[in-house]
Parts: C-alpha cells; structure tokens; sequence
C-alpha cells in the first residue's frame, strides 16, 4: 500500500526567501507524481505534474524533482511571495488511470 | 484543460437529510472520482465513477450512504446520505485527463452538518 509523507508539515518564511518541499512515497512503482495547491476551504489547483520517466518539471518559479529509486520528490520555490501561502500537497499516482495517494501537506506562509 | 463546475460551493445541512453535489465537466472526460477531505486532513478517495456502470466504492465507503450518478461523459453527482456532524468535510470531484493521466479537481463542496 502506497504512503506519501510531507516534510515539514508547516514552514513560514519571509518573503523573497527560496524553499523547499518534501515529499517521499513507499512505494516507487509509481505512474506519476502531482503537486497541487490548496486555499483554505477551498478545491485543489494544479502545480507540477511529473511522468516517472521524468527527472523534473518547471514551472514559472516553481520547479519540481523526482527521485523514484529514492522515492523522493521536491518543489523547490525561488523568491516567494506572500501570495503563495497555501497548503501544497503532493499525490503519487500508481497506474495511468489509478487513484491518487496523497500527503498530508505543508502550510505554507510567507510574510511580508 | 478540463474545467469542473462543482456545486453548491458550500452548505450547512441538518442531521438526517441528504445533500447532492454536482459536477460538470466542459470535456467528455473517461472517469471522474470522488474525494472527501475531513477537517484538518488530507484528501480520501470515495469512489471512481465511470459513465454506464456501477461506481466503485474504496474501503470504508458505501453506496448507500454515497451514491453516485454518472449518467455520461461530462457529469457526475454524489449524494451524502442520513447526514451526521461526522460527514462535515470538504468534498472534492475530480478528473483524469486521457492524455498525460494528470488530474484536475473541482473548486470543492464545503458541508457542515449540524
């Protein structure tokens, strides 16, 4: 059974600071791994999606890795900015029409 | 991209009645699923819907407390049946897209049980 664990759970930052979000998964038989953004109480916005014959994925100042021997996956954001604090959380999908494993997240603030 | 409609945004239902969330795709779409976030939590997966046939519950889950419609390839609605304080979450409608298997979610149904 596929785990996904998100380190740290909460991470605050002033802004303009780079960082970076974990993700590691048990089981690296993966089809593809996905990070998303959440707003409180709200649905899930589309980051980065990474294909398991891919190293890594960029996006604006949003970079995603992966790792899968490792089962390891990072987002990396350059110069944040308050507007990016959100809940970000990674997905590892098993099959090419399988269901998502998700972590639990990392809150992200950023202050001004 | 697709683009889910999904409603109602949110709602505060009373225990014992039932609330159906809708959600509409601007693309016939293959399989839609169906996710609840309880408070504090992570998202769970509730059933897979595919258009002409039953839906596919996870464990835990069940039709009669969770039926699900999907009468074709652009709409789906889940139903929260003999609700309790317990079934305030967050519910999620989702998509996979036919070409890189990526997913989009909803904008998502807030339901508070009281």
């Amino acid at each position: 059974k596929q785990e996904v664990t998100q380190i740290p759970a909460a991470l605050s930052v002033p802004e303009g600071e780079n960082l970076v979000l974990n993700c590691s998964f048990t089981d690296s038989a993966i089809y593809n791994l996905q990070w998303f953004r959440q707003d409180p109480g709200k649905g899930l916005t589309s980051l980065l999606l990474i294909q398991s014959s891919q190293r890594e994925q960029t996006s604006g100042r949003l970079n995603a890795s992966l790792d899968k021997s490792s089962g390891r996956s990072t987002l990396y954001i350059a110069a944040s900015q308050p507007g990016d604090s959100a809940t970000y959380l990674c997905a590892a999908c098993g099959t090419s029409y399988g269901k998502l494993t998700f972590g639990q997240g990392t809150i992200l603030t950023v202050h001004p | 991209s697709a683009v889910i409609s999904q409603k109602p945004s949110r709602d505060i239902c009373q225990r014992g009645t039932s609330l159906t969330i809708q959600c509409q795709v601007d693309s016939q779409v293959t399989m839609m699923f169906w996710y609840r976030q309880q408070p504090g939590q992570s998202l769970t997966l509730i059933a897979t819907a595919n258009q002409g046939s039953e839906a596919t519950y996870e464990s835990g889950f069940v039709i009669d407390k969770f039926p699900i419609s999907r009468p074709n390839l652009t709409f789906s609605t889940l139903t929260v049946s003999n609700m309790s304080p317990e079934d305030s979450s967050i519910y999620l409608c989702s998509i996979i897209h036919d070409g890189n298997y990526g997913y989009t979610f909803g904008s998502g149904t807030r339901l508070t049980v009281v």
